[in-house]
């Protein structure tokens, strides 16, 4: 069964810095996606960057990439020069394909706590 | 402007009452999911629908039913049978052409 992993509960960075978020993934299918998302505590959920599994070149928006090796099938999150407005939940996410469709499934998520 | 929309933000019940949470988007989605979240924990998928009138069980399907009777609407009802209801229910929907997933702003459900 297709599987998230986010390994890291919290995380701590000063501002300004650069921080990676891991998430690690398992499936057999070839092709798939892979999301980010950001849950302030307002409890929206953020859509920040997208993967796809055949895409060669790593994905960018702004100050996040996406860091994929799909042999060792991980998708961190770095974001770089952390702002305070990103403190938030990150959840790690990935698009599978079953017989009724399109599905999404998420990690546990990793709390961010940026420090001015 | 186009979104998703659900209603109430905020919504109290007597257990062992059945409660229906709304979701509506005009974003012309085919697909919409509900999800579940409780504190500190990532989303739990309940149930989807790829196309009108039809719809599948999630992974935590039980205690829940839902209907998919228009393409802008997918309403979540919480039966008494769910032992746990109290958490946070998110609406999302997708293009099915388009990967990413878009969210409603969320129900907070709490069963007294």
């Amino acid at each position: 069964a297709q599987k998230i992993t986010q390994t890291q509960p919290g995380m701590f960075v000063q501002e300004k810095e650069a921080v990676t978020l891991d998430c690690t993934y398992d499936t057999s299918d070839q092709s798939y996606g892979l999301f980010w998302y950001k849950q302030p505590s307002s409890g929206e959920m953020i859509f920040l960057i997208y993967q796809g599994s055949y895409d060669e070149q790593n994905a960018t928006e702004g100050r996040y990439s996406l860091n994929f090796q799909k042999a060792r099938k991980s998708a961190n999150l770095v974001i770089s020069a952390s702002q305070l407005g990103d403190s938030a939940m990150y959840f790690c996410a990935m698009r599978e394909v079953n017989t009724g469709g399109f599905k999404t499934i998420f990690g546990a998520g990793t709390r961010l706590f940026v420090k001015a | 402007d186009g979104g998703i929309t659900q209603s109430p933000k905020y919504l109290f019940r007597k257990e062992g009452q059945n409660v229906t949470l709304s979701c509506e988007q005009n974003l012309n989605h085919d697909a919409m999911y509900w999800y579940r979240q409780d504190p500190g924990q990532g989303l739990r998928l309940i149930y989807y629908s790829q196309i009108v009138n039809d719809f599948q069980k999630g992974d935590i399907a039980e205690g829940y039913s839902v209907s998919r009777e228009k393409k802008e609407s997918f309403p979540l009802t919480v039966t008494s049978a769910q032992k746990n209801p109290t958490a946070f229910y998110l609406c999302a929907s997708n293009d099915r052409y388009i990967d990413e997933q878009f969210f409603g702003p969320g129900t907070r459900l709490t069963v007294l």
